[in-house]
């Protein structure tokens, strides 16, 4: 089994801080998703980086595909309450199903 | 919109009970799958089904199978359940290489 890691586990920030969230694996993938999780709900798809070195930008979250496609970031600018959620990194390798990471559990203070 | 609908959002069951968790999605998807998820280990794939009638493991699946007579509806069975099943899971569908629609959970308590 591919694994991803997530990093931190845990993180409480204020208000308008930057965080970063890094997603870790010794494995190539073809490409990946970052989804953020809300109580209650189910993950909502955030994006997706297909090629190495790749940068997407959603407002005030930036996501980076690493070079050799084995790792990405997501960083978040001047953080709201709103950005509170777990989130959540996972991969495709080309078979039907995604390898999800441990996930990220983000709380912004107002 | 996509709609991915799970039937219960929570249960609460007794160690050797036959549970079932049905999802019903309703976009026509091809792709079904079902996820555990838990405190820091994310989500876990117990299987998938990618046509009516056809499954395959995922990386989970011991404990559990599943069954796909339609293509809109795909059933997680726990045939005795145990205390070591207690978790949320999540059901998904896609079609093709689109994003995993999700449904809200089932959050399942055995005692």
């Amino acid at each position: 089994t591919q694994l991803l890691e997530q990093s931190p586990q845990f993180l409480s920030i204020q208000e308008g801080e930057n965080l970063t969230v890094y997603c870790n694996s010794s494995s190539v993938f073809s490409s990946l998703q970052w989804y953020r999780q809300e109580p209650g709900e189910g993950p909502v798809l955030l994006v997706t980086v297909v090629t190495g070195g790749e940068v997407k930008k959603l407002k005030r979250l930036t996501f980076q595909f690493g070079d050799a496609r084995k790792d990405s970031s997501l960083h978040i600018t001047a953080a709201q309450p709103g950005d509170t959620g777990l989130y959540l990194c996972a991969g495709g390798t080309g078979r039907r199903a995604l390898t999800f990471g441990s996930g990220t559990r983000l709380q912004v203070q107002p | 919109d996509v709609k991915v609908t799970q039937s219960s959002r929570y249960l609460v069951k007794r160690t050797g009970e036959k549970v079932f968790l049905e999802c019903v999605q309703d976009m026509d998807h091809e792709n079904m799958f079902w996820y555990r998820q838990d405190p820091g280990l994310g989500l876990r794939l117990i299987y998938f089904s990618y046509d009516v009638k056809m499954k395959e493991k995922g990386d989970i699946p011991e404990g559990y199978s599943v069954s796909r007579e339609k293509k809109e509806r795909f059933s997680l069975i726990l045939e005795s359940a145990s205390t070591n099943q207690t978790s949320m899971y999540l059901c998904a569908s896609t079609k093709g290489t689109s994003p995993l629609h999700f449904g809200n959970g089932t959050r399942l308590t055995v005692t």
